[in-house]
């Protein structure tokens, strides 16, 4: 069966500028986990999603990171005025829910110029 | 505060000889205990989970893990080390609640023929 896909897998974008970032999960999965993953470091957590609401989004760095999962399925991640610190490789997951492992996607690199 | 520690970037192996790569983790509560590796340009992958029960677990390709909640340890270990076995290994740990989860920084298992 499909897995969980990212779309684009590359983005290259200049510095102020807006991008978005798609997860598709597995389908009939509840939770949808984004994470950063900077090299050299494990992924770290950036917010969770209980069907369509955020349930944690403790790990947003700030209020130029946003996430959405209107219809409980397909999520986006935005970012607004990117700096070059948000150069990173931004990994989606999903799960059918507690005590099951993730299911990651295979990432998109960003690199903000 | 939560964390998850992985105390080796590197561990180095031969061949058939046996392999543990370390984690130890800071949690409150009754944690729920993962392990994942990440091949080169692949997504993670996951290869074991504790959640209760023996502390033994058991997991894909032949690795295993055991749970020492004393020791807040859950090394993952395998018999015989294959040179398809290099990979970075990722140690994550979450809670029952929130579900939220943490990720060691990764080891890099280099296996030598």
């Amino acid at each position: 069966g499909a897995g969980v896909s990212q779309t684009p897998s590359n983005k290259v974008t200049e510095k102020g500028k807006y991008v978005e970032l798609r997860c598709d999960p597995i389908s009939g999965h509840t939770a949808l986990y984004w994470y950063r993953q900077s090299l050299g470091q494990g992924p770290e957590f950036l917010i969770y999603f209980q069907g369509t609401g955020a349930a944690d989004d403790s790990g947003l760095p700030n209020d130029r990171f946003f996430a959405v999962r209107p219809e409980g399925s397909v999520s986006t991640l935005k970012i607004q005025r990117t700096e070059r610190g948000d150069s990173a490789v931004y990994l989606c997951a999903s799960s059918p829910g507690q005590p099951n492992e993730q299911f990651f996607g295979p990432g998109t690199r960003l690199t903000v110029l | 505060a939560q964390s998850v520690a992985q105390p080796e970037d590197q561990v180095n192996v031969a061949e058939g000889n046996p392999l543990t790569v370390k984690c130890t983790y800071s949690v409150s509560g009754n944690p729920y205990l993962f392990w994942y590796v990440q091949y080169p340009n692949r997504g993670l992958q996951f290869l074991l989970k504790y959640i209760t029960g023996d502390n033994l677990v058991k997991g894909s390709y032949g690795f295993e893990a055991e749970f020492n909640k004393s020791q807040t340890s859950f090394h993952l270990k395998k018999p015989s080390a294959l040179v398809s076995d290099s990979a970075l290994y990722f140690c994550a740990v979450s809670r029952p609640t929130p579900n939220k989860f943490y990720f060691g920084s990764g080891t890099k298992l280099n296996v030598k023929p």
